[in-house]
């Protein structure tokens, strides 16, 4: 069975430009999580999706906004990309529907994107 | 609100020996608490989880770590660690029951497996 897939790898963009960042969650999951891990500031939660809606943000600027396609798989975009917004983007998906840990539903993560704003 | 704080930021270590990984919580309400792990150019793995119950919790590759609620203590112990253990460890908590939405990581912690 597939894990969390992320497209591109890599992605190198000037700054003031947009990016955007896709995500396919396991067959069956479907909330997708996004985190940034930048340098320095270690792991921090974005967004959550769930069926399509956005259930929860993280303490980041308007510029990073995101969507759920029917299939469940995600969107991250980043506008007026910054040079501090260089980091690995991690997406993770869960059975859990609202986002409810419970035993046996875990958040399984993919292997990322690395975003470097030049 | 939560934070974790791992103590050490790179723990270096000879194979075969013993490794403890610490973490420490602070948080007003209880927590569900997690070790991940990261291999290099790749996502978050996760080793092992406390909801509720026993305090010694086992997880994949033989790490453990046992939760301690007077010390808000959450630290990850291998007895035994292989070249193939060098990897960033986080620890991370999540007040129940809002879940993964509301995952807060420590800085990690690198761990060095040297022959």
């Amino acid at each position: 069975e597939a894990g969390v897939t992320q497209s591109p790898t890599h992605l190198i963009k000037t700054r003031g430009q947009q990016a955007t960042l896709r995500c396919s969650p396991i067959s069956g999951h479907t909330s997708v999580y996004w985190y940034q891990q930048a340098l320095g500031l270690g792991l921090q939660f974005l967004l959550w999706y769930d069926e399509g809606e956005e259930r929860n943000r993280g303490n980041f600027p308007p510029r990073f906004s995101g969507r759920q396609f029917p299939n469940y798989s995600s969107e991250l975009n980043v506008n007026a990309l910054e040079l501090e917004d260089s980091a690995l983007y991690l997406c993770a998906s869960s059975l859990a529907g609202f986002g409810h840990i419970r035993i046996g539903t875990e958040a399984f993560f993919g292997q990322g994107t690395r975003l470097t704003v030049v | 609100a939560q934070s974790v704080t791992q103590l050490d930021s790179q723990v270096p270590v000879f194979e075969e020996a013993p490794v403890e990984l610490r973490c420490n919580y602070s948080s007003s309400v209880s927590v569900y608490l997690f070790w991940y792990v990261q291999y290099p150019n790749q996502g978050l793995q996760l080793l092992l989880k406390y909801l509720s119950g026993s305090t010694l919790v086992k997880g994949i590759n033989g790490f453990e770590a046992e939760f301690n609620k007077s010390q808000t203590s959450f630290h990850l112990r291998k007895p035994s660690v292989h070249i193939s253990d060098t990897a960033e460890y986080f620890c991370a908590v999540s007040p129940p029951p809002s879940g993964y939405s509301t995952l807060t990581f420590g800085k990690g912690t690198m761990l060095l497996v040297s022959p």
